[in-house]
């Protein structure tokens, strides 16, 4: 039962580009929207996140646009570097308190 | 503050063998979750305790199982095991009842043969 879908899997992306990955989710029951992101040997370490009543949230050169109507959000990373090279996984957490998770992106920064 | 750890960090079983893995949360968390995370099915919710008690639990057999101490140290056991766990156990820990901000440790990663 997949509440999140994630794309794209993967992308590739020169530095200093901007990189775009949505998330799109199925039922309105949901209060909070994060994204995490993921080095290589590492635990999912939280970046940012949103609640349905903000449609934009910026933090640096990273900013979660959300759309409560079409159900979907998206994390921008702006001027992107080597260094965000990482997996970055978008979730849902409905009440309960359960976080779902998207599928995952495999951002790669060339330099 | 020291971060979640988990132990051990890698771990190699045969099949039908059982597992513990053990997750110690920061300190003055007691909300404790466990994920499964591997390449096909991507990072799963397992179950979550609070305070001793398990509040939330996911689509896995009845082979998975957990538990919270006293401390908020958690454990998990995985019985009967079969090739498809081998795969990253991940444990995060939260500061308050709601779960939002979790904190993850490095997991333990676990190969079944």
């Amino acid at each position: 039962q997949q509440q999140v879908k994630q794309s794209p899997q993967s992308l590739i992306v020169q530095k200093g580009g901007i990189s775009i990955i949505n998330c799109a989710y199925e039922n309105t029951a949901f209060d909070y929207f994060p994204w995490y992101q993921q080095f290589p040997g590492k635990g999912p370490a939280l970046l940012i996140a949103i609640r349905p009543d903000v449609s934009e949230k910026k933090e640096g050169r990273f900013t979660i646009s959300f759309n409560k109507s079409a159900k979907q959000f998206s994390l921008h990373i702006m001027d992107s570097q080597p260094g965000d090279s990482a997996t970055y996984f978008c979730a849902i957490k409905a009440a309960g308190n359960k976080l779902t998770f998207g599928g995952g992106t495999r951002v790669l920064v060339k330099p | 503050k020291a971060g979640v750890t988990q132990t051990p960090r890698y771990l190699i079983k045969t099949r039908g063998q059982q597992v513990t893995l053990s997750c110690s949360p920061i300190s003055g968390h007691r909300s404790v979750s466990w994920y499964q995370q591997t390449p096909g099915q991507g990072l799963q919710f397992l179950f979550e305790y609070f305070s001793e008690t398990q509040r939330n639990k996911g689509n896995f057999p009845g082979r998975f199982s957990g538990r919270q101490f006293s401390n908020s140290r958690s454990e998990m056991n995985v019985s009967t095991l079969e090739l498809g766990d081998s795969a990253l156990y991940l444990c995060a820990s939260s500061s308050d009842s709601t779960q939002e901000t979790q904190y993850f440790g490095p997991g333990t990663r676990l190969l079944v043969l």
